[in-house]
């Protein structure tokens, strides 16, 4: 069955970075998208972008171009993502996704479980 | 960005009665593309519906979406004690964003 199973929670301070992982299981890796998404604490969900496992092409939203970095080790079927300078607002919970075969930016068929960070000085 | 605007807020129903969320797209979107979630505390999102009207793998046949050009529902017919969660409409035609989310509580 298809999986995506995402590193625990990370507490960083403001300016600092961090990277999460996204083990997928299950499936072919290289054929289906990946993505990022996040929600902060009362607020709803919010796309950061997507890697394609093959050729590792990825695409990011306009708000998070420069500050996220998405890279992916197809020996592991492992997607990362870097996001940096971290401030108190990218506190959230972190998702990885992925779209089915032949879909780029959705729909999110299957989810990791989520990752909270904590940016708190 | 296409900007997704959800209504209402909250939504505050009893078990057994319908539930109609609404999702206004800030331009034209392809019913192709539209998606809906739902969210329960503490879970990841589980896909409902893609493509504005079909029901993903295992989604009881009570959710039911429909839509087209700027505008979209999602239909709850007989609401059942799990159903009670936040709600996200997705568009996915160009680039992806999210609507702000419905919360169907217990009145």
């Amino acid at each position: 069955q298809v999986q995506l199973v995402q590193s625990g929670a990370e507490v960083r301070k403001p300016g600092a970075s961090v990277i999460l992982s996204c083990k997928a299981s299950g499936y072919t890796f290289i054929s289906y998208y990946l993505h990022w998404v996040r929600q902060a604490p009362g607020q709803g969900l919010e796309w950061m972008g997507m890697i394609h496992p093959s050729g590792g092409s990825t695409t990011y939203p306009q708000n998070f171009q420069g500050r996220v970095t998405m890279t992916r080790d197809t020996s592991t079927n492992t997607v990362y993502m870097e996001l940096s300078s971290l401030g108190s607002e990218d506190t959230a919970v972190y998702y990885c996704a992925r779209t089915p075969r032949g879909n780029n930016y959705g729909p999110f068929d299957f989810w990791g479980q989520g990752t909270l960070v904590t940016v708190s000085s | 960005e296409i900007v997704l605007t959800q209504s209402p807020g909250t939504l505050s129903l009893s078990p057994g009665e319908r539930a109609t969320l609404s999702c206004r797209a800030s331009q034209s979107v392809s019913s192709t593309y539209v998606a809906w979630y739902q969210h329960r505390p503490g879970q990841a999102p589980r896909l409902l519906i893609y493509g504005a009207s079909s029901r993903a793998t295992g989604i009881p046949d009570r959710f039911s979406g429909s839509g087209s050009g700027t505008d979209f529902t999602l239909t709850i017919s007989r609401l059942e004690p799990e159903d009670f969660a936040v709600y996200y409409c997705q568009q996915y035609g160009s680039s992806s964003t999210f609507g702000q989310g419905t919360k169907v509580e217990i009145k």
